[in-house]
Parts: structure tokens; C-alpha cells; sequence
């Protein structure tokens, strides 16, 4: 099955610096590559995602990028505010029915 | 528009009890996902419905584990007995139309500690 490992674990910065998270993914088959956002007490929320035939994608503050070769992809927010603190996931999908989730990064924005 | 809504949020029971979890997925979404949870990991697929269909219950520890969706709506998932590494949080999921592409969007989940 699909392994998808993601980095930093943890992640503080300071108000208006950029955060960047990392993830690689370990079937090169995979093609959807969403990015969920979970807030303490909360389920889990898509805030972006990226399909294998687009290299980047953005939404306002936020972008995400893929690179197929390296079997990588990543989260940019840019600008921080307090309210991104929260846990990112990213995932991938193996076809079209199964989505592998990393472990999660903790994100601080420290006012 | 309602959410996915979950009960219970939180559950604590003794080892070897049985538990169950309900979910309610937003109206019209005709897949539905049951994910565990453990402490600072991602969520794990435990068996995704499509309609009252268990398409993919690959994940799901059979000899415990149960889940049903009757008439294609609401779903349990049922836990008999629990055992101490069955505390995570459980949480459904929905999304309209089949495949895994397009947002899935979570309940609350339902916190489980078994003692």
C-alpha cells in the first residue's frame, strides 16, 4: 500500500514568516495529493489539494507544490496568521478509492 | 446545511466491553468513511461504504470489529470486546459521488479510552 511520510513533525514561526511542510510518498501510481487542516477537538478539513497532472496550485496564502519525479510534494502558507495554528495532514491516493494519511505536523504561529 | 454529526464525542469503558458509534453523513453523500485515530497520528481507513455498500473493509479487524449502513444513510461501527489499544479517536467521514478524489468532509469523532 501507499506510505506517505511527512516533515517537520513540528513547526513554530513567527507571525507573517512563511511555514513550509514537507511529504514524500512512496507509489509513484498515486495521483490525488490533498492537504487537510485538523483543529483541536475537530475532524480534519481540506484546505487545498493538487492532482499528478498539475505541478502547484494556489489559494490565497496558501499553495501547495508536486514533484512527480521525486515522488514529493509540499505545503506552503505564507503570511502566517495565529488562527493557522492547528495540525496539517497531507495524503495521498493510490488510484481512486484509498487515501494514505501522513503522521501530521503541528503548526505554531507565535504572535 | 447540517455537518456530519457523531455521538458519542466521548466514551470510556472498561476492557472486554462492547462500544458502538454513530454517525450521520451530510444529505445526499452516498460514500462513507469510518477512520481511527491514534494519539499525534493520521487518520487510518477502517472500511469505506459506497450507498449500504462495504466496498473497502480491508482494514477493518473482523474478529472486533463490525459496521453497518442500513438503507445507505447512517452508519455504526461497533467494537466487541475492546481492548486496551482500541482507545483512539473514531472518526466518519463523507463525501458525494464515489472514488477518493473531492473533499471528504469529517464529523467530530468519538474519543474512545478503554481502561
Amino acid at each position: 500500500g501507499e506510505n506517505v511520510e511527512q516533515h517537520p513533525s513540528t513547526l513554530s514561526v513567527q507571525e507573517g514568516d512563511s511555514a513550509v511542510i514537507k511529504c514524500t510518498y512512496s507509489d509513484s501510481a498515486s495521483n490525488y495529493f490533498p492537504w487537510y487542516k485538523q483543529e483541536l477537538g475537530k475532524g480534519p478539513q481540506l484546505i487545498i489539494d493538487i492532482r499528478s497532472n498539475v505541478g502547484e496550485k494556489k489559494d490565497q496564502r496558501i499553495a501547495v507544490t508536486l514533484n512527480k519525479t521525486a515522488k514529493h510534494f509540499s505545503l506552503h502558507i505564507t503570511e502566517t496568521q495565529p488562527e493557522d495554528s492547528a495540525v496539517y495532514f497531507c495524503a495521498a491516493s493510490l488510484g481512486d478509492y484509498k487515501l494514505s494519511f501522513g503522521a501530521g505536523t503541528t503548526v505554531t504561529v507565535r504572535a | 446545511e447540517a455537518g456530519v454529526v457523531q455521538s458519542p464525542r466521548y466514551k470510556i469503558i472498561e476492557k472486554k466491553q462492547p462500544v458502538a458509534f454513530w454517525c450521520n453523513p451530510i444529505s445526499g453523500h452516498n460514500t462513507l468513511y469510518w477512520y481511527r485515530q491514534n494519539l499525534g497520528q493520521g487518520p487510518e481507513l477502517l472500511i469505506r461504504y459506497e450507498n449500504e455498500e462495504a466496498v473497502d473493509d480491508s482494514q477493518l479487524p473482523k474478529d472486533r470489529f463490525s459496521a453497518e449502513r442500513l438503507k445507505g444513510v447512517d452508519s455504526t461501527l461497533k467494537i466487541q470486546p475492546a481492548e486496551l489499544g482500541d482507545s483512539a479517536v473514531y472518526l466518519c467521514a463523507s463525501k458525494s459521488g464515489t472514488g477518493v478524489t473531492g473533499e471528504l468532509f469529517f464529523g467530530e469523532g468519538s474519543r474512545l479510552t478503554v481502561l
